[in-house]
């Protein structure tokens, strides 16, 4: 099983609508939670970093569910250039003390008119 | 927009060949990756640095190497090339203190043909 896994999509929708994408991770030592945004062909961009009360930028809403051990992205008024693969990555605890970012595969979303 | 660059962004070279892939960053961040990425898929570490004389393999084996002499240069450099080495690599780095939140180059996109 990955340590960190995500529906590929593709999530089409029409402008305007919202969407919203998991991501569940199986440690439960997993302690940040970020969501990264890359587009067809290009470098990861961090979208969001996602804290334990939830946070909000704009039209996107990202949240945490410890206990079933997701997070998740919500994006409103979905807009055309949302379309992209949205990337969640996970900082992971490990004994001994030193951590690990593991990233998920990411879900394509493709908005249209 | 993060200050970490990648060249070459593309390359076409024959099997066994010797390349470096170049990456710089001006943000004086101590901490620096090598992802690999293919089409549709995870980021997989391959390499990382803490810093000046610093490297380790990431989770991923591969056969490139990396040195690390000077804070902002981080290059990955394979002896020689094989069709299995085509991919994506992406470059990033970090603030200490800041484990999730990567600044990534564009990346070089290898095909060895």
């Amino acid at each position: 099983r990955k340590e960190v896994e995500q529906d590929p999509g593709p999530f089409n929708v029409p402008e305007g609508a919202t969407v919203a994408f998991n991501c569940t991770y199986s440690n439960s030592a997993s302690q940040s939670f970020f969501w990264y945004r890359q587009d067809c062909r290009k470098e990861p961009k961090l979208l969001m970093s996602v804290y334990s009360s939830g946070n909000e930028d704009g039209r996107f809403t990202a949240q945490l569910n410890r206990a079933s051990q997701y997070i998740s992205l919500l994006i409103r008024d979905s807009k055309l250039s949302d379309s992209a693969t949205y990337l969640c990555a996970v900082i992971v605890l490990f004994s001994g003390g030193y951590n690990k970012l593991i990233f998920g595969a990411g879900t394509r979303l493709a908005v249209h008119p | 927009e993060a200050d970490i660059y990648q060249t070459p962004r593309y390359l076409v070279i024959g099997t066994g060949k010797k390349i470096t892939l170049e990456c710089s960053q001006t943000m004086g961040h101590d901490k620096m990756y090598w992802y690999q990425q293919d089409p549709g898929m995870e980021l997989h570490l391959i390499h990382y640095s803490y810093g000046v004389n610093s490297t380790e393999k990431g989770d991923l084996s591969s056969e490139s190497t990396v040195s690390r002499i000077r804070t902002e240069h981080f290059p990955l450099t394979l002896e020689s090339a094989r069709p299995s080495h085509t991919s994506q690599y992406l470059c990033a780095s970090r603030r200490q203190g800041y484990d999730g939140e990567l600044f990534f180059g564009e990346g070089s996109r290898l095909t060895v043909l």
